[in-house]
């Protein structure tokens, strides 16, 4: 079946600029993450949502980042006035239990 | 945090057992050992896991130490395509959900 999907793919934008960047979890997956990743690191937890509710979001690096997931299905990971330390992947990931599953991520380059 | 430590890289020789090493010392009773593998460019792609007993699937077999302190991810014969960054992960339970701490990871390379 259809695993999870993420647009853009590849996303670039000027210092300042505000993005968004959407997720598609597999349908019927209750919980949905967001997490970032640099350059040769490890995937860093940011957001989790059960359905529509944002129950977890200490990872969230400032409050220019912002996630919602209004009918518990699509969520768009938001970053407002872009800094170039925001340059990194933004991977999303779905579970109905206890697995995740990834999608193949957006990567944001901030000049 | 990650909670887990690795090996930066590894080589193998393609067609013969890859053995990834992870040590998670402080892990709690009812933390499972979670395997994901990173291939260039593409999302984790889940392998495996464990709460103490070994286990094994289609991809891959983990066992893991009676103190539970550490664990081994074994991929039986490998190949080209395995050639991966590989995370052991503990997932911890929180109020809410089960936390993932990824670490750095292990960069496998599967050499001809």
């Amino acid at each position: 079946g259809a695993g999870v999907s993420q647009s853009p793919r590849y996303k670039v934008a000027k210092r300042g600029q505000d993005v968004a960047l959407r997720c598609d979890p597999i349908s019927g997956h209750v919980s949905l993450f967001w997490y970032q990743q640099a350059l040769g690191q490890g995937p860093e937890f940011l957001t989790y949502f059960q359905n529509e509710a944002q129950l977890d979001k200490s990872g969230l690096p400032s409050d220019r980042f912002f996630a919602e997931r209004p009918e518990g299905s699509v969520s768009t990971l938001k970053i407002q006035r872009t800094q170039q330390e925001d340059s990194a992947v933004y991977l999303c990931a779905s579970s109905l239990g206890w697995t995740q599953y990834f999608g193949p991520g957006t990567r944001l380059l901030v000049l | 945090d990650a909670k887990t430590t690795q090996p930066p890289s590894m080589d193998c020789a393609e067609g013969r057992a890859a053995n990834l090493p992870c040590n998670h010392s402080t892990i709690s009773g009812n933390e499972y050992v979670y395997w994901y593998r990173q291939i260039h460019s593409q999302g984790p792609q889940y392998i495996i896991h464990g709460l103490k007993n070994n286990e094994t699937n289609e991809m891959a077999s983990l066992i893991i130490t009676e103190d539970r302190k550490s664990s081994t991810l074994i991929l039986p014969h490998a190949t080209l395509r395995d050639t991966a960054v590989y995370y052991c992960i503990v997932r911890v339970a929180t109020d809410n959900f089960n936390k993932f701490y990824f670490g750095s990871g292990t960069k496998l390379n599967v050499k001809p």
